[in-house]
């Protein structure tokens, strides 16, 4: 992921329409990385996740993107809805880590009527 | 009840006092992770725990310590708490593989003045 310390990114989307956020990650020993959301005033919360042998996986209005050439990770929200709101991390976990999970800074979403 | 307690949810503290976040869960995973969370930014982990009896320093444990007192139960201390340790605190859980990601609770906001 991204360097932590950085002060967020901010993507702002039109209700109904589709987001995408990104994650850019720099190991390419990473095999498995994961989606969390994080509401105000709330932990983060498991979204979904990707292994390394994948280059796709999909969830309910969510579907993650592993492009392991350019090592980058993408999120894609379909009809994107209020409750969306929120900050969104990627995390990646370096092969023979002991899956200690490696934190991106953050990408905050914001909704517009 | 939430898999992941972590108490108090809030709490304000002098400078120079030492202060205790206690962390509790009820997944029955052995490993658990304190982070810190400042404003507008990403998350660091500060402790972490494999089991009972391994404990190891993030990339932040300077001035903090901990203590797993059972599977079930890791502490963050804050020996003499100084005002740039004013920030949200996490606790998660994580299984062995770190399927399904880390179970965060719901933060602890400690402001020191």
């Amino acid at each position: 992921g991204e360097s932590v310390g950085l002060h967020l990114p901010t993507l702002s989307v039109q209700e109904g329409d589709n987001s995408i956020i990104n994650c850019a990650y720099s190991n390419s020993a990473s095999d498995y990385f994961i989606w969390y959301k994080q509401e105000s005033g709330k932990g983060p919360q498991f979204i979904i996740d990707i292994r390394s042998n994948m280059d796709k996986r999909q969830g309910q209005r969510v579907t993650v993107l592993l492009n392991k050439t350019v090592k980058h990770l993408s999120l894609q929200i379909a009809a994107t809805q209020p409750g969306d709101s929120a900050v969104y991390f990627c995390a990646e976990n370096i092969q023979d880590s002991n899956y200690q999970l490696i934190w991106g800074a953050g990408t905050k979403l914001i909704i517009k009527p | 009840d939430a898999d992941v307690t972590q108490t108090p949810r809030n709490r304000i503290t002098k400078t120079g006092k030492r202060i205790m976040l206690e962390c509790s869960q009820t997944k029955g995973h052995d490993r658990m992770y304190w982070y810190r969370q400042d404003p507008g930014l990403g998350l660091r982990l500060i402790y972490y725990s494999f089991d009972v009896k391994d404990i190891n320093k993030g990339e932040i444990s300077d001035g903090y310590s901990v203590s797993r007192q059972a599977q079930a139960k890791f502490s963050l201390s804050l020996e003499s708490a100084i005002p740039n340790q004013t920030a949200l605190y996490f606790c998660a859980t994580s299984d062995l593989q770190g399927r399904d990601g880390y179970t965060f609770g719901s933060g602890t906001r400690l402001t020191v003045v």
